[in-house]
């Protein structure tokens, strides 16, 4: 079983802050997705990252594929409490299997 | 345009109670999959399908079946409810070709008591 750990688990920081959540792997991906979760909801897909090494912004939000395509962060410039959420990172292995991380619950304290 | 429709939004059983959670997608995609989220284990996939007409297992299968008669639909179904399956289920759906990004309904929340 492939396995995506998540890192912090949790996150409470002040508005304005900046964060980043991390997304690793032992296991090599075809590409790899970042989706926010909001209470109630089901996830919601925010980027797609396909190549190693890519950078993709989002506003505030950047997301990098590493090298080896086995890693991905997600950073947050000045975070607004409409960031608050839990943060899904997502490994396409080609597989017909979508592996899912743990999750960061990031709350933003206005 | 709906995108994916879970229905019930909340279900409580009874242990050894059967039920089928539904799933349609007017996205006309090849891909539907059930995962299953739990506190602090992220989303496990349970059964999965490419194409009407195919399913297989995914991670933690055990208890549920799946079939896929249309490409619209994707009932999941629980045999004999037991308590361990009390957790928030969740559809999604893609194509099949590309990047996979899973289009997720509201989900279910089931209680089995």
């Amino acid at each position: 079983t492939q396995l995506l750990e998540q890192s912090p688990q949790f996150l409470s920081i002040q508005e304005g802050e900046n964060l980043t959540v991390y997304c690793n792997s032992s296991s090599v991906f075809s590409s790899l997705q970042w989706y926010r979760q909001e209470p109630g909801e089901g996830p919601v897909l925010l980027v797609t990252v396909v190549t190693g090494g890519e950078v993709k912004k989002l506003k505030r939000l950047t997301f990098q594929f590493g090298d080896a395509r086995k890693d991905s962060s997600l950073h947050i410039t000045a975070a607004q409490p409409g960031d608050t959420g839990l943060y899904l990172c997502a490994g396409d292995s080609g597989n017909e299997k979508l592996t899912f991380g743990t999750g960061t619950r990031l709350t933003i304290i206005p | 345009n709906a995108g994916v429709t879970q229905t019930p939004k909340f279900q409580v059983l009874k242990t050894g109670q059967s039920m089928t959670l539904q799933c349609a997608q007017d996205m006309n995609h090849e891909y539907m999959s059930w995962y299953r989220q739990d506190p602090g284990m992220g989303l496990r996939l349970i059964h999965y399908s490419v194409g009407a007409g195919i399913t297989d297992q995914g991670e933690v299968p055990n208890g549920y079946n799946v079939s896929r008669s249309t490409t619209e639909d994707f009932p999941l179904r629980l045999l004999s409810a037991a308590p361990s399956q009390t957790s928030v289920y969740f559809c999604a759906s893609s194509f099949s070709q590309g990047a996979r990004e899973a289009f997720f309904g509201q989900g279910t929340r089931l209680t089995v008591v």
